[in-house]
């Protein structure tokens, strides 16, 4: 099964600070998907990446997949205790990410942003 | 609102209970997935439909959990015989059939099960 390790578990910065938070795969990503949690809701879908090379951003969120395709990073720029939360990758299993199946998530990583 | 809902958002039941949860996707969304969360782990993957058909169910889904989608529109969950060990989080995830967004999943604010 695919297995998705996140890194760092948790992460503690001040308000302003950049920060990156990583997700590395042991197979090939067909579709890797960020979100983000806040304690005690549901997911909130940030973005989503294909491609090797493939770069998104939404606002100050900057999420990278490798050429590889076996690691993403989440990079957050200048951060807000808005951004505080649990921010999870998940990835589809099937080759060519076509399948639109189950997701297989890494642990998440807690951040906390103080202002 | 027309994101994901589900109900109840809370429940607390006694061990040995039976207990069913339900999930209403985004209308147009043809796809439904439930998984479970546990505290400080990631959701895990349980079952999935596409219309009213279960295509996909995990291991994690003993016999005391069945899932179904009767008219391809919402969903429920049925843990019969609850165990402790069955406290979890509920989340439900809706994708869409076709457009930029397909394969994407919204989630639901979750269905968290405390069993005492």
């Amino acid at each position: 099964s695919q297995e998705l390790e996140q890194s760092p578990q948790s992460l503690i910065v001040q308000e302003g600070k950049n920060l990156t938070i990583n997700c590395t795969s042991s197979k090939t990503l067909y579709g890797l998907y960020w979100y983000k949690q806040k304690y005690g809701e549901g997911l909130i879908f940030l973005m989503m990446l294909q491609k090797g090379g493939e770069e998104k951003s939404h606002e100050k969120i900057t999420a990278k997949l490798d050429e590889k395709k076996q690691q993403s990073s989440l990079h957050i720029t200048a951060s807000q205790p808005s951004h505080a939360g649990i921010y999870l990758c998940g990835a589809d299993k099937s080759a060519g990410g076509t399948s639109y199946g189950k997701l297989t998530f890494g642990q998440g990583t807690i951040l906390t942003v103080h202002p | 609102d027309t994101g994901v809902s589900q109900d109840p958002r809370h429940k607390i039941t006694k061990r040995g209970q039976n207990v069913t949860f339900r999930c209403d996707p985004i209308s147009e969304h043809n796809r439904l997935y439930w998984y479970r969360q546990t505290l400080g782990q990631g959701p895990e993957f349980l079952t999935y439909f596409q219309n009213e058909a279960q295509l996909e169910k995990s291991r994690l889904l003993s016999d005391r959990f069945s899932a179904e989608r009767p008219k391809g529109s919402f969903s429920t969950l049925e843990i019969q015989r609850t165990e402790q060990g069955d406290s979890a989080m509920y989340l439900c995830a809706s994708s869409p059939p076709e457009g930029p967004g397909i394969g994407t999943q919204y989630f639901g604010p979750g269905t968290r099960l405390l069993v005492l």
